[in-house]
């Protein structure tokens, strides 16, 4: 079964508006965190925003913030206020346990965005 | 400070030839991780090393497939006796601890001919 699930293959969304990137995962551990990262068309994967399993609080950082949704194991992320140069490819992943060793850390598909001017 | 680097950048060889990827991660960082990224597709996990224990290999597709570590420095990825599948983007990536967020270098894009 597949560990995270991003449901959308590719999203279009215009300039300056906010858009949602779906996420759900799988896991039975009670302990994980779970990433997103920006791939652009350059290759390089950037790291964008963290959220643990105890966190009380949904993760931001910037125009990125993570709707964590606990019960429902999901992990979307908000990117606010668009930009031509978030277009890119973006992942969901997660660690399951506590350490990032071997296949506890597994990558969904990926979504990828296109900003429109 | 540098980020993590990668090296070659692009490597274009004939199949059945042997190729080495090398990894510089971020000074201090005890993990290193290498993974493959087929066109268009996800990143699949090949092996994980941690300080001095024992790495990880679960993920390493062949027995054509090794890679070394000395200490908490350099790594170097080899696939011996390329094949046209082992066409991908192979990404490095560190992190301080096994529990921070992982650091990517910019990829070795391997072609097999």
């Amino acid at each position: 079964a597949q560990k995270i699930t991003q449901t959308q293959p590719g999203m279009f969304v215009q300039e300056k508006e906010a858009v949602t990137l779906d996420c759900t995962y799988d896991t039975s551990d009670p302990s994980y965190g779970l990433f997103w990262y920006k791939q652009p068309s350059s290759g390089e994967m950037i790291f964008l925003i963290y959220q643990g399993s105890y966190d009380q609080q949904n993760a931001t950082e910037g125009r990125y913030s993570l709707n964590f949704q606990k019960a429902r194991k999901s992990a979307n992320l908000v990117i606010s206020a668009s930009q031509l140069g978030d277009s890119a490819m973006y992942f969901c992943a997660m660690r399951e346990g506590r350490d990032n060793y071997g296949q506890n850390f597994v990558f969904g598909p990926g979504t990828r965005l296109s900003v429109l001017p | 400070g540098a980020g993590v680097s990668q090296s070659p950048s692009n490597k274009v060889t004939e199949k059945g030839k042997d190729v080495e990827l090398r990894c510089d991660p971020i000074s201090g960082h005890t993990a290193l991780y290498w993974y493959r990224q087929r066109l268009g597709q996800g990143l699949e996990f090949l092996i994980y090393f941690q300080g001095n224990s024992a790495p990880d290999k679960s993920g390493l597709p062949s027995d054509r497939f090794s890679a070394e570590r000395t200490g908490e420095s350099v790594s170097t990825l080899t696939i011996q006796r390329t094949q046209q599948e082992d066409s991908a983007v192979y990404l490095c990536a560190s992190s301080p601890t096994p529990v921070d967020t992982q650091y990517f270098g910019p990829g070795t894009r391997l072609t097999v001919l």
